[in-house]
């Protein structure tokens, strides 16, 4: 079954230290992949998207991702996290415009 | 300023009475979508339209109704309503290709917060 795994619960880091958030898909062709963070209390934004083309995709506040067909994942990636970064964050693929599958989130932590 | 909106934010109701949440955007999406949000869970695809008159189901269709009449509105019924729908409800929309706009970025609503009794 096509599906989105975010293997982490939950995560805690220091403030200043790298993050990376694991992410995964089973779908048989590549689709369109999303990192969205939410925020207590908050909506859904968007940090960024892989469509096709350059696999390393940079997006805002500093995150970026990387795409690797071998291993059906899509990493999200920060080198020095910030406070304002706790929030959980959602993976999510596009089945090519039909339906829109997010993982179960990740909830990260941040240490001062 | 583009948005999507949703109404109402918050809601309190009881078993069997019949609910709508309205979901509206001002971008001129094709692609309009309903999800719910559980701990634990993620959000959840309850229904998707790709234009108007064409909606189909996601994963957790059933309890659930949807229409788009219009471009704009994508509205989410409750016929007979349940404990266990009790959730975080989010509207989004998005352009359908990646060529168009934002490239399928979805925009999502403040969220409604149901609680069925």
């Amino acid at each position: 079954a096509q599906s989105v795994t975010q293997p982490d619960i939950h995560i805690t880091v220091s403030e200043g230290a790298s993050l990376e958030l694991r992410c995964n898909y089973s779908y048989g062709a590549t689709p369109y992949l999303f990192w969205y963070v939410q925020s207590p209390g908050q909506g859904l934004q968007l940090l960024l998207k892989y469509f096709s083309g350059d696999t390393l995709v940079q997006g805002i506040k500093g995150f970026e991702a990387e795409f690797k067909r071998s291993q059906s994942s899509f990493n999200l990636r920060k080198p020095s996290v910030h406070w304002s970064d706790a929030a959980e964050y959602f993976c999510a693929v596009d089945n090519y415009g039909q339906n829109f599958v997010f993982g179960p989130g990740t909830r990260l932590s941040v240490l001062p | 300023e583009a948005q999507v909106t949703q109404n109402p934010r918050y809601l309190i109701t009881v078993t069997g009475k019949k609910l709508t949440v309205t979901c509206s955007q001002n971008m001129n999406h094709e692609y309009m979508s309903w999800y719910r949000q559980d701990p634990g869970l993620g959000l959840r695809q309850i229904y998707y339209s790709m234009n108007v008159e064409v909606t189909d189901k996601g994963d957790v269709p059933e309890g659930y109704k949807v229409s788009r009449k219009e471009k704009r509105n994508f509205p989410l019924i409750l016929e007979s309503p349940s404990p266990n729908q009790t959730s975080l409800y989010f509207c989004a929309s998005s352009p359908l290709t990646v060529t168009s706009g934002s490239g399928k970025t979805q925009y999502f609503g403040p969220g409604t917060r149901l609680l069925v009794l």
